[in-house]
């Protein structure tokens, strides 16, 4: 079974600074893994969509990273910005299915 | 403009009612999906739709059934509420049902008193 972790829960930066957001994965045989962003009482909105045969994907100031074998992927924000507070979820499909299975989160504060 | 919406936004009812959320894409996409958010912000999938067919049913009970009139349309009845029910349903499309991106709907908070 498909288990996405997610480190740190919560982080809290100054505006300004690089930070990097963890995600692991306890299956490597995924499809695809997707970044996503969710503010409070809001939907997903789609940040990044990795395929398995990819290493990384850039949007941006955003840079997301997979390292399939580890079972891992990081997203990197560049000079984060009050804006860029959120919840930042990752998700992963498996081959053959495109139901996502999510990470449990993580809760950014971009202090200004 | 919305590419995937919802109906309600809200939903408050009692116990053993019987309710419908409803969702839409204009994106064109051949597949949907309704995701349900407990309250510790844990997503997880509940059903897959492509073509207007079930493709995933994730151990949901049987008091869900998700109707598919076109595969524009993805809607989700729910019978005989319960407590345990009261979450944020989520409805998503892709383009296809193998590894494309979803777009997601803004949820519909339900809460059963």
């Amino acid at each position: 079974k498909q288990e996405v972790t997610q480190i740190p829960a919560a982080l809290s930066v100054p505006e300004g600074e690089n930070l990097v957001l963890n995600c692991s994965f306890t299956d490597s045989a995924i499809y695809n893994l997707q970044w996503f962003r969710q503010d409070p009482g809001k939907g997903l909105t789609s940040l990044l969509l990795i395929q398995s045969s990819q290493r990384e994907q850039t949007s941006g100031r955003l840079n997301a990273s997979l390292d399939k074998s580890s079972g891992r992927s990081t997203l990197y924000i560049a000079a984060s910005q009050p804006g860029d507070s959120a919840t930042y979820l990752c998700a992963v499909s498996l081959t053959g299915a495109n139901n996502l299975f999510f990470g449990t989160g993580t809760r950014l504060t971009v202090i200004p | 403009d919305t590419a995937v919406s919802q109906t309600p936004k809200y939903l408050v009812t009692q116990m053993g009612n019987d309710k419908s959320i409803k969702c839409e894409q204009n994106l064109g996409h051949d597949t949907m999906y309704w995701y349900k958010q407990d309250s510790k912000k844990f997503l997880k999938i509940m059903f897959s739709y492509n073509n207007k067919e079930l493709i995933i049913n994730e151990t949901v009970p049987n008091r869900f059934s998700p109707k598919s009139p076109d595969k524009a349309h993805l809607n989700l009845h729910i019978n005989s509420l319960e407590l345990g029910d009261s979450a944020v349903y989520f409805c998503a499309s892709s383009q296809t049902s193998v590894s494309y991106e979803q777009y997601f709907g803004p949820g519909t908070r339900l809460t059963v008193t």
